[in-house]
């Protein structure tokens, strides 16, 4: 089984710091990792996917994430945050995509906050 | 490229009565589709998922059901609503070559 840990709820940064939201993993087979932001009262966007090629990923928005295998750890990092980062962040784990019956696993989310 | 639609967008309808929401997606063939909700503040509930026409599985039992008539097509359902059946319901997509999902803009659903 799979499943999928984000530390924090809610996290609240300065503009022009460092953002760092935690995810943690399990999966018993080598898993596809994604971060999905969603906006108020909008869907959930993908920021960036992980599927086994360059450990470091990098996605939309300047946002980035490292797959670090013997931690189970797939952390979102931006060196400096602007206003319109201000969001909800959802991690997710799957298996390979190639089964019809393969699910997403969402995390259960961490609202970013911004300070000015 | 691919689109995926939501309607309506926001929905207010009072308890007893029947619900039907409507998710299409252009610019593929097969996909798997779902159908997750948000209640507020809460994070992402996996209702139903399909991978092909007819074809249903339920993640939590409940007064909703699902329907997928055609191909790219997956209707949410009641036939009498619950105070707590309020949320953001959210349809989704998958390529089965692929291993993300893409999320329709969502309708909100207000039961007073």
């Amino acid at each position: 089984a799979q499943s999928v840990t984000q530390l924090g709820s809610h996290v609240s940064v300065s503009e022009g710091a460092l953002v760092l939201l935690r995810c943690n993993y399990s999966s018993s087979v080598p898993p596809y990792l994604f971060w999905y932001v969603q906006y108020p009262n909008q869907g959930l966007q993908l920021l960036l996917k992980y599927t086994s090629a360059a450990t470091l990923v990098k996605g939309i928005n300047g946002f980035e994430a490292e797959f670090k295998k013997s931690e189970t750890s797939f952390h979102l990092t931006k060196p400096s945050a602007h206003m319109s980062d201000a969001a909800e962040y959802f991690c997710a784990v799957s298996s390979h995509g190639g089964s019809s019956a393969s699910k997403i696993i969402f995390g259960s989310g961490t609202r970013l906050s911004i300070r000015p | 490229s691919q689109t995926i639609h939501q309607w309506p967008a926001t929905l207010v309808q009072p308890v007893g009565s029947p619900l039907s929401l409507e998710c299409t997606v252009e610019g593929t063939s097969n996909p798997n589709l779902y159908w997750y909700r948000q209640a507020a503040g809460r994070g992402l509930q996996l209702l139903f998922y399909s991978v092909g026409i007819g074809q249903i599985s339920s993640e939590v039992p409940q007064n909703l059901s699902a329907s997928r008539p055609q191909d790219r097509q997956f209707i949410l359902s009641s036939k009498k609503l619950l105070l707590s059946d309020s949320g953001f319901y959210l349809c989704a997509w998958r390529n089965r070559d692929r291993g993300e999902q893409y999320f329709g803009p969502g309708t909100r659903l207000t039961v007073t």
